[in-house]
């Protein structure tokens, strides 16, 4: 079971604030990371896919970053929107073909008009 | 609409009843997947299913939890003699199950339960 922590665990900024978060994971025997936003009363929506240290993935204003050497991913929002209000979850892959992966337990953000 | 629809969105039980809840993936999901989440916690994985065969489950899941894709479309998940701590969102995901690990898994909204 890969142990994934994400941090911070909330956060408040206000519309046009740019943000990052965190997610940091075991390196050993890591396959792929896995970003999604959960709304409130909607599904988790997939955001990204890495599996390549050093991979960068761009979404309109969402992007993220991968170091898989140091056990990382960073996930950044430009200019914030009320609507990116919502929790971001980060799950990882490890190599074996299990297939499930491990969650971590999200940041909310919330983005103040 | 073709996403993961999951049924019912909410469910309030006594404690010792019987439940279950239905998700229907996206069409031709090979995988299909059950995870429960509480409050502050992420989603934790519970069983998962390639076509109709169950391969793995979670030490999570006691014996009271029992989970079925009969046909390999539609699965169910029943909670027998539910306990409070129970309560919880049932989240569905379904992926594709064509490509090896990395693959999207698509959500459903989830079935909430308050064992009372």
């Amino acid at each position: 079971i890969l142990n994934v922590e994400q941090s911070p665990q909330s956060l408040h900024v206000q519309e046009g604030d740019s943000t990052n978060f965190t997610c940091s994971f075991p390196s050993s025997n890591f396959y792929a990371l896995h970003w999604y936003r959960w709304e409130t009363a909607k599904s988790p929506e997939a955001l990204f896919v890495m599996t390549l240290n050093g991979d960068e993935k761009k979404k309109g204003r969402i992007s993220a970053t991968l170091n898989t050497k140091e056990g990382y991913s960073y996930l950044y929002i430009k200019g914030s929107q009320p609507e990116d209000s919502a929790t971001y979850l980060c799950a990882t892959e490890a190599s074996g073909g299990s297939y499930i992966p491990t969650f971590g337990r999200g940041t909310s953000l919330i983005v103040h008009p | 609409d073709t996403g993961v629809s999951q049924n019912p969105r909410h469910k309030i039980t006594k404690r010792g009843q019987n439940v279950t809840f239905r998700c229907d993936p996206i069409s031709e999901h090979n995988r299909l997947y059950w995870y429960r989440q509480t409050l502050g916690q992420g989603p934790e994985f519970l069983t998962y299913f390639q076509n109709e065969a169950q391969l793995e489950k979670s030490r999570l899941l006691s014996d009271r939890f029992s989970a079925e894709r009969p046909k390999g479309s539609f699965s169910t998940l029943e909670i027998q003699r539910t306990e409070q701590g129970d309560s919880a969102m049932y989240l569905c995901a379904s992926s594709p199950g064509t490509s090896g690990e990395g693959e999207t898994q698509y959500f459903g909204p989830g079935t909430r339960l308050l064992v009372l």
